[in-house]
């Protein structure tokens, strides 16, 4: 499929490895974060979320951190595979209802054999 | 569940068409949002409906409209297309009560226009 974004910074982990995905996001006011992972020729999935009052949340091999002091984001992935190689987007969201999520420009994790 | 489902799949139009994109939301969710993606621009909120009635809208001109009926279904349509509306449109749907919850996209509809 066409490439979702044909500049995005790239991380490339050897699998096996943990990867650490990163994210600042723009407004101190958001309150809601998602992030996503998107193959090619597919929409994004989602993969794990965490509300403003969290600083950290986990599942399956996936862990997100929130700093809001630095507005920032992070997703660590453990044993990183070759199914894990796609891009990844940050969400955020603020307000009581609404689902007009604002998304950062996205990383290209790219797990070498 | 049957996850969001998006026709057509492609599409390519001339500049000037017109165009409309429809969204079947999973079972039960009442919001549906449509989102441009492009290489260049990124993803980028186009509006959301819930109930029926839009609820929140992006920053795009009012050739993009959308609507939804009463089975949550959305279409989305562009009118009078332009090159740059070229994009991967996605549609995401949400249950989206009175607290933000995850949306869950379909594999969008990639419009190419010549």
């Amino acid at each position: 499929g066409e490439s979702v974004g044909l500049h995005l910074p790239t991380l490339s982990v050897q699998e096996g490895d943990n990867s650490i995905i990163n994210c600042a996001y723009s407004n101190s006011a958001s309150d809601y974060f998602i992030w996503y992972k998107q193959e090619s020729g597919k929409g994004p999935q989602f993969i794990i979320d965490i509300r403003s009052n969290m600083d950290k949340r986990q599942g399956q091999r996936v862990t997100v951190l929130l700093n809001k002091t630095v507005k920032h984001l992070s997703l660590q992935i453990a044993a990183t595979q070759p199914g894990d190689s796609a891009v990844y987007f940050c969400a955020e969201n603020w307000g009581d209802y609404g689902q007009n999520f604002v998304f950062g420009p996205g990383t290209r994790l790219s797990v070498l054999p | 569940k049957a996850g969001v489902t998006q026709t057509p799949r492609y599409l390519i139009k001339t500049r000037g068409q017109q165009v409309t994109l429809s969204c079947s939301p999973i079972s039960g969710h009442r919001s549906v949002s449509w989102y441009q993606q492009t290489p260049g621009q990124g993803l980028q909120f186009l509006f959301e409906y819930f109930s029926e009635t839009q609820r929140n809208k992006g920053n795009f001109p009012g050739r993009f409209s959308g609507r939804q009926f009463s089975n949550s279904r959305s279409e989305m349509n562009v009118s009078t297309l332009e090159l740059g509306d070229s994009a991967l449109y996605l549609c995401a749907s949400s249950l989206a009560g009175e607290q933000q919850s995850p949306l869950h996209f379909g594999n969008g509809t990639r419009l190419t226009v010549t």
